[in-house]
Protein backbone atom coordinates (compact mmCIF):
# COMPACT_ATOMS: atom_id res chain seq x y z
CA UNK A 1 0.00 0.00 0.00
CA UNK A 2 0.96 3.84 0.10
CA UNK A 3 3.58 4.96 2.53
CA UNK A 4 4.39 8.47 3.51
CA UNK A 5 7.56 8.97 4.97
CA UNK A 6 8.27 12.61 6.70
CA UNK A 7 11.80 13.79 8.27
CA UNK A 8 13.06 14.34 10.68
CA UNK A 9 11.03 13.16 13.46
CA UNK A 10 11.78 15.82 15.60
CA UNK A 11 13.68 19.11 15.33
CA UNK A 12 14.96 21.46 17.91
CA UNK A 13 15.48 24.97 17.10
CA UNK A 14 16.50 28.14 18.29
CA UNK A 15 14.09 30.84 18.14
CA UNK A 16 14.59 32.54 14.79
CA UNK A 17 16.23 29.89 13.22
CA UNK A 18 14.52 28.32 10.24
CA UNK A 19 12.71 25.13 9.71
CA UNK A 20 12.14 22.45 7.06
CA UNK A 21 10.57 18.96 7.27
CA UNK A 22 10.25 16.73 3.99
CA UNK A 23 7.88 14.45 2.71
CA UNK A 24 7.86 11.65 0.16
CA UNK A 25 5.51 9.11 -1.16
CA UNK A 26 5.91 5.55 -2.69
CA UNK A 27 3.57 6.60 -5.14
CA UNK A 28 2.99 9.65 -7.06
CA UNK A 29 0.23 11.70 -5.66
CA UNK A 30 -3.05 13.10 -6.38
CA UNK A 31 -2.34 16.57 -4.08
CA UNK A 32 -0.61 16.19 -1.14
CA UNK A 33 -1.72 18.49 2.11
CA UNK A 34 -0.08 19.92 5.27
CA UNK A 35 -1.55 19.97 8.56
CA UNK A 36 -0.55 21.73 11.92
CA UNK A 37 -1.16 19.98 15.27
CA UNK A 38 -0.45 21.69 18.12
CA UNK A 39 0.34 19.39 21.72
CA UNK A 40 -3.08 18.29 22.91
CA UNK A 41 -5.00 19.38 19.93
CA UNK A 42 -6.13 18.31 16.62
CA UNK A 43 -4.65 18.53 12.67
CA UNK A 44 -5.79 21.58 11.12
CA UNK A 45 -5.42 22.02 7.44
CA UNK A 46 -2.21 24.47 6.47
CA UNK A 47 -2.47 24.38 2.77
CA UNK A 48 -2.63 21.93 -0.52
CA UNK A 49 -0.51 21.55 -3.22
CA UNK A 50 -1.74 19.85 -6.59
CA UNK A 51 0.29 20.62 -9.58
CA UNK A 52 4.13 19.34 -10.17
CA UNK A 53 6.35 22.01 -9.34
CA UNK A 54 4.36 23.78 -7.54
CA UNK A 55 5.49 26.52 -4.85
CA UNK A 56 3.02 28.31 -2.41
CA UNK A 57 3.56 30.88 -0.03
CA UNK A 58 1.94 31.99 3.50
CA UNK A 59 3.54 34.60 5.14
CA UNK A 60 6.91 32.82 6.76
CA UNK A 61 6.00 29.42 5.44
CA UNK A 62 7.01 27.94 1.72
CA UNK A 63 5.28 24.58 0.59
CA UNK A 64 6.97 22.81 -2.28
CA UNK A 65 5.44 20.01 -4.51
CA UNK A 66 8.01 17.86 -6.51
CA UNK A 67 8.12 17.99 -10.14
CA UNK A 68 7.39 14.16 -10.16
CA UNK A 69 4.32 14.21 -7.17
CA UNK A 70 6.08 12.50 -5.21
CA UNK A 71 7.33 14.51 -2.45
CA UNK A 72 7.03 18.04 -0.74
CA UNK A 73 8.85 20.23 2.02
CA UNK A 74 7.71 23.13 4.23
CA UNK A 75 10.10 25.75 5.45
CA UNK A 76 9.70 28.05 7.72
CA UNK A 77 11.42 30.90 7.94
CA UNK A 78 12.37 32.77 11.18
CA UNK A 79 10.63 30.42 13.45
CA UNK A 80 8.45 32.00 16.33
CA UNK A 81 7.17 30.16 19.33
CA UNK A 82 3.83 29.76 18.12
CA UNK A 83 5.25 27.47 15.24
CA UNK A 84 5.38 25.07 18.04
CA UNK A 85 3.95 21.75 16.88
CA UNK A 86 3.93 18.70 14.64
CA UNK A 87 3.79 19.07 11.37
CA UNK A 88 2.37 16.21 8.85
CA UNK A 89 2.31 16.11 5.35
CA UNK A 90 -0.96 14.16 3.91
CA UNK A 91 -1.02 12.34 0.17
CA UNK A 92 -4.21 11.48 -1.63
CA UNK A 93 -3.34 8.63 -3.92
CA UNK A 94 -4.59 9.35 -7.83
CA UNK A 95 -7.64 7.56 -9.56
CA UNK A 96 -11.47 7.73 -8.48
CA UNK A 97 -12.49 6.19 -5.11
CA UNK A 98 -9.70 6.22 -2.90
CA UNK A 99 -10.37 9.51 -1.09
CA UNK A 100 -8.44 8.60 2.44
CA UNK A 101 -5.61 10.87 3.20
CA UNK A 102 -2.59 8.76 3.91
CA UNK A 103 -0.72 10.78 6.48
CA UNK A 104 3.05 10.90 7.33
CA UNK A 105 4.30 10.32 11.02
CA UNK A 106 4.77 14.24 11.38
CA UNK A 107 8.00 16.15 12.26
CA UNK A 108 7.58 17.90 15.96
CA UNK A 109 9.12 21.14 15.83
CA UNK A 110 10.42 22.37 19.20
CA UNK A 111 11.34 25.68 19.69
CA UNK A 112 13.75 27.18 22.39
CA UNK A 113 13.32 30.62 23.53
CA UNK B 1 -19.68 26.98 16.16
CA UNK B 2 -19.91 25.26 12.38
CA UNK B 3 -17.19 23.10 12.64
CA UNK B 4 -17.12 19.37 13.20
CA UNK B 5 -17.74 17.88 16.30
CA UNK B 6 -17.31 14.27 18.60
CA UNK B 7 -18.65 13.45 21.14
CA UNK B 8 -17.57 12.01 23.96
CA UNK B 9 -13.99 13.74 23.96
CA UNK B 10 -13.05 11.12 26.61
CA UNK B 11 -14.15 8.13 27.04
CA UNK B 12 -13.10 4.85 29.34
CA UNK B 13 -13.92 1.04 29.04
CA UNK B 14 -13.24 -1.69 30.29
CA UNK B 15 -11.93 -4.56 27.90
CA UNK B 16 -14.65 -6.58 26.27
CA UNK B 17 -17.50 -3.51 26.77
CA UNK B 18 -18.54 -1.90 23.52
CA UNK B 19 -18.34 1.83 22.77
CA UNK B 20 -19.97 4.16 20.07
CA UNK B 21 -18.65 7.48 19.18
CA UNK B 22 -20.53 10.37 17.14
CA UNK B 23 -19.63 12.75 14.92
CA UNK B 24 -20.98 16.28 13.21
CA UNK B 25 -19.45 17.13 10.42
CA UNK B 26 -19.84 20.83 8.86
CA UNK B 27 -22.84 20.79 7.60
CA UNK B 28 -22.66 21.61 4.04
CA UNK B 29 -19.51 19.00 3.69
CA UNK B 30 -20.94 15.53 2.08
CA UNK B 31 -17.80 13.51 2.58
CA UNK B 32 -16.83 12.45 6.53
CA UNK B 33 -14.10 10.49 7.43
CA UNK B 34 -13.26 8.65 10.19
CA UNK B 35 -8.86 8.26 11.52
CA UNK B 36 -7.52 6.52 14.08
CA UNK B 37 -4.26 8.32 15.85
CA UNK B 38 -1.76 6.57 18.43
CA UNK B 39 1.00 8.56 20.06
CA UNK B 40 3.67 9.93 18.20
CA UNK B 41 1.86 8.83 14.84
CA UNK B 42 0.26 10.55 12.09
CA UNK B 43 -3.34 10.09 11.58
CA UNK B 44 -4.64 6.28 10.23
CA UNK B 45 -7.20 6.34 7.51
CA UNK B 46 -10.43 4.25 8.76
CA UNK B 47 -13.38 4.82 6.57
CA UNK B 48 -14.87 7.39 4.74
CA UNK B 49 -18.82 8.37 3.38
CA UNK B 50 -19.88 10.30 0.89
CA UNK B 51 -23.39 11.04 2.00
CA UNK B 52 -24.85 8.42 3.64
CA UNK B 53 -22.83 5.96 1.68
CA UNK B 54 -19.39 3.85 3.30
CA UNK B 55 -17.77 4.03 -0.02
CA UNK B 56 -14.18 3.12 1.48
CA UNK B 57 -13.05 1.01 4.51
CA UNK B 58 -8.79 0.36 5.49
CA UNK B 59 -7.79 -2.90 6.20
CA UNK B 60 -7.28 -1.60 9.95
CA UNK B 61 -10.62 -1.82 10.29
CA UNK B 62 -11.67 -4.79 11.86
CA UNK B 63 -14.81 -6.48 11.72
CA UNK B 64 -15.10 -5.66 15.71
CA UNK B 65 -15.40 -2.23 14.12
CA UNK B 66 -18.66 -0.68 12.17
CA UNK B 67 -19.50 2.90 10.95
CA UNK B 68 -22.43 4.16 9.76
CA UNK B 69 -24.10 7.34 8.82
CA UNK B 70 -27.84 7.30 8.05
CA UNK B 71 -29.02 10.01 7.02
CA UNK B 72 -26.03 11.59 5.13
CA UNK B 73 -25.48 14.16 8.53
CA UNK B 74 -23.99 12.74 11.30
CA UNK B 75 -22.07 9.35 12.01
CA UNK B 76 -21.49 6.85 14.33
CA UNK B 77 -18.48 4.82 15.08
CA UNK B 78 -18.72 1.32 17.13
CA UNK B 79 -15.93 -1.12 18.32
CA UNK B 80 -16.93 -4.26 19.98
CA UNK B 81 -15.62 -6.25 22.61
CA UNK B 82 -13.21 -3.41 22.47
CA UNK B 83 -9.26 -4.46 22.92
CA UNK B 84 -6.17 -2.56 24.83
CA UNK B 85 -4.65 -2.36 21.55
CA UNK B 86 -8.26 0.14 20.65
CA UNK B 87 -6.87 2.53 22.85
CA UNK B 88 -6.26 5.65 20.73
CA UNK B 89 -7.78 9.15 19.82
CA UNK B 90 -10.37 8.58 17.03
CA UNK B 91 -10.60 11.28 14.84
CA UNK B 92 -13.65 12.74 12.42
CA UNK B 93 -13.49 15.01 9.89
CA UNK B 94 -15.25 16.08 6.98
CA UNK B 95 -14.79 17.93 3.40
CA UNK B 96 -16.71 19.48 1.03
CA UNK B 97 -15.23 17.22 -1.75
CA UNK B 98 -12.88 15.00 -2.84
CA UNK B 99 -9.39 15.82 -2.52
CA UNK B 100 -10.63 19.59 -0.46
CA UNK B 101 -9.40 20.29 2.90
CA UNK B 102 -10.09 18.01 5.74
CA UNK B 103 -11.71 19.90 9.00
CA UNK B 104 -11.05 17.69 11.75
CA UNK B 105 -13.25 17.66 15.16
CA UNK B 106 -11.29 17.61 17.94
CA UNK B 107 -11.50 13.56 18.68
CA UNK B 108 -13.01 10.88 21.23
CA UNK B 109 -9.71 9.53 23.07
CA UNK B 110 -10.44 6.16 23.94
CA UNK B 111 -8.56 4.49 26.69
CA UNK B 112 -9.37 0.70 27.09
CA UNK B 113 -8.20 -0.88 30.54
Amino acid sequence: GQQVMQIPQYQHVQEGEDFTTYCNSSTTLSNIQWYKQRPGGHPVFLIQLVKSGEVKKQKRLTFQFGEAKKNSSLHITATQTTDVGTYFCAGLRTGGGADGLTFGKGTHLIIQP
Amino acid sequence: DTGVSQDPRHKITKRGQNVTFRCDPISEHNRLYWYRQTLGQGPEFLTYFQNEAQLEKSRLLSDRFSAERPKGSFSTLEIQRTEQGDSAMYLCASSINRGAAAFFGQGTRLTVV
